[in-house]
């Protein structure tokens, strides 16, 4: 099957801890992308990817690092400098060709929870 | 900079009604596209319907349809006969052309509860 994963589903991290998550691929898709999600807010982008070994800064990239050494992995790494770390995360995929029918299809989520 | 707009926080529909789910975006471009995106209480997004903005003819697919009104920048999603597993949260996404990313630009949903 065909799709997007995205490892752990909940994530627990204690304040002042990096933590990473996982986002994996098998769609052949070029472009990846990190979106956070709070409540009330809609989905607000936080880092993209449009080829391997290339990523650039989204609307809220502060306190977040990718990276993109494979086509098929974006990790996203949350750091202790973000301050407000616990949302919702969801990662996408499309085949980047940059046109507006270049659709992205996401994961499933990983819930990250500071405690 | 473009914005979406979803007036509706939350909505209800009796089981087997039509109910329709309203967003505005504002942009200056020509071209774009336009998206339906449905939110489970999984929370896995799921692409509903998608519409080209050259395109007169609104999309359908299925029991969804859009209603497109470029000139007044409306993008409403119909749903027909509606069916209790399409209880989720739906938002509204724009996408422009030429930019240096294919970012999605979303509304802030609006949570559609089916009554049986």
């Amino acid at each position: 099957d065909g799709g997007i994963t995205q490892s752990p589903k909940y994530l627990f991290r204690k304040e002042g801890q990096n933590v990473t998550l996982s986002c994996e691929q098998n769609l052949n898709h070029d472009a990846m992308y990190w979106y956070r999600q709070d409540p009330g807010q809609g989905l607000r982008l936080i880092y993209y990817s449009q080829i391997v070994n290339d990523f650039q800064k989204g609307d809220i990239a502060e306190g977040y690092s990718v990276s993109r050494e494979k086509k098929e992995s974006f990790p996203l790494t949350v750091t202790s400098a973000q301050k407000n770390p616990t949302a919702f995360y969801l990662c996408a995929s499309s085949i980047g060709d940059r046109r507006p029918t270049d659709t992205q299809y996401f994961g499933p989520g990983t819930r990250l929870t500071v405690l | 900079a473009q914005t979406v707009t979803q007036s509706q926080p939350e909505m209800s529909v009796q089981e087997a009604e039509t109910v329709t789910l309203s967003c505005t975006y504002d942009t200056s471009e020509s071209d774009y596209y336009l998206f339906w995106y449905k939110q489970p209480p999984s929370r896995q997004m799921i692409l509903v319907i998608r519409q080209e903005a050259y395109k007169q003819q609104n999309a359908t697919e299925n029991r969804f349809s859009v209603n497109f009104q470029k000139a007044a920048k409306s993008f409403s999603l119909k749903i027909s006969d509606s069916q209790l597993g399409d209880a989720a949260m739906y938002f509204c996404a724009y996408k422009g052309y030429g930019g240096a990313t294919n970012k999605l630009i979303f509304g802030t949903g609006t949570l559609l509860a089916v009554q049986p």
